[in-house]
C-alpha cells in the first residue's frame, strides 16, 4: 500500500533556529513530490520535487529529493513565529489512468519567541 | 486574478441528509481534485476530474460522487451523511492532473 510518512509529528523550537522536516514515501508509479504549509486554512503550496539532487529554494526554506532513497528534506534556516504551521509532503501518483496525491500526517512545527 | 473559490464556508447537516459541494478553479486551469481533512490528520484524496472526465479516486465509498462541467467547476456530492463524515473538504486545481494543485479556502461540513 502506498504511504508517505513524514517525521517528526511535532517540534517546537526558538525563533533563529534552524528546523529540518524528514518526508519518506513508498509509492507505485511515482511521478513527483510536493510541500505544502497550512496554517489555519488551505494548505498553501510550498515546492514541487520531481529529480534528485536539485535543490529548490525559497527565501529561508530550501527542499531536496532524493529518489535512490526514497525520501525528501524541508530546511527553515533563521525560523520565524509566523512559520509555524503544520508542514505537508505529499506524493503524486500515476497509475495507468489513476492519479492521485498520497499525503503525509504532516509535521506541526511551533516558533517560540 | 481569483484564486480557487469554493462554497458554501460553513455548513451544518443532520444523518441521512446529503450534501452538494462547489469548486471554481483558477481561471485557466482544467483539473480539480477534491480532498477530505479530518482534524489533526493530512487531505485524503477523493477524486481528480480533468476535462470533465474522472481521472482518479480514492477509498471512499459510493455515497461520495462528483462531476466537472465544461466550465471545469465541480461539484462534490456526499448522499446519506453519517458522523463521521464531519470534515473540512478542499478542493484544489491544477491546469493538468500532475501539475501543482492550488487549494481554495475549503468547506467546513459538521453533520450532527
Amino acid at each position: 500500500e502506498d504511504k508517505v510518512v513524514q517525521s517528526p509529528l511535532s517540534l517546537v523550537v526558538h525563533e533563529g533556529d534552524t528546523v529540518t522536516l524528514n518526508c519518506s514515501y513508498e509509492v507505485t508509479n511515482f511521478r513527483s513530490l510536493l510541500w505544502y504549509k497550512q496554517e489555519k486554512k488551505a494548505p498553501t503550496f510550498l515546492f514541487m520535487l520531481t529529480s534528485s539532487g536539485i535543490e529548490k529554494k525559497s527565501g529561508r526554506l530550501s527542499s531536496i529529493l532524493d529518489k535512490k532513497e526514497l525520501f525528501s528534506i524541508l530546511n527553515i534556516t533563521a525560523t520565524q513565529t509566523g512559520d509555524s504551521a503544520i508542514y505537508l509532503c505529499a506524493v503524486l501518483s500515476n497509475a495507468g489512468n489513476n492519479r492521485k496525491l498520497i499525503w503525509g500526517l504532516g509535521t506541526s512545527l511551533a516558533v517560540n519567541p | 486574478d481569483a484564486g480557487v473559490t469554493q462554497s458554501p464556508t460553513h455548513l451544518i447537516k443532520t444523518r441521512g441528509q446529503h450534501v452538494t459541494l462547489r469548486c471554481s478553479p483558477i481561471s485557466g486551469h482544467k483539473s480539480v481534485s477534491w480532498y477530505q481533512q479530518v482534524l489533526g490528520q493530512g487531505p485524503q484524496f477523493i477524486f481528480q476530474y480533468y476535462e470533465k472526465e474522472e481521472r482518479g479516486r480514492g477509498n471512499f465509498p459510493d455515497r461520495f460522487s462528483a462531476r466537472q462541467f465544461p466550465n471545469y467547476s465541480s461539484e462534490l456530492n456526499v448522499n446519506a451523511l453519517l458522523l463521521g463524515d464531519s470534515a473540512l473538504y478542499l478542493c484544489a486545481s491544477s491546469w493538468g492532473t500532475e501539475e501543482t494543485q492550488y487549494f481554495g479556502p475549503g468547506t467546513r461540513l459538521l453533520v450532527l
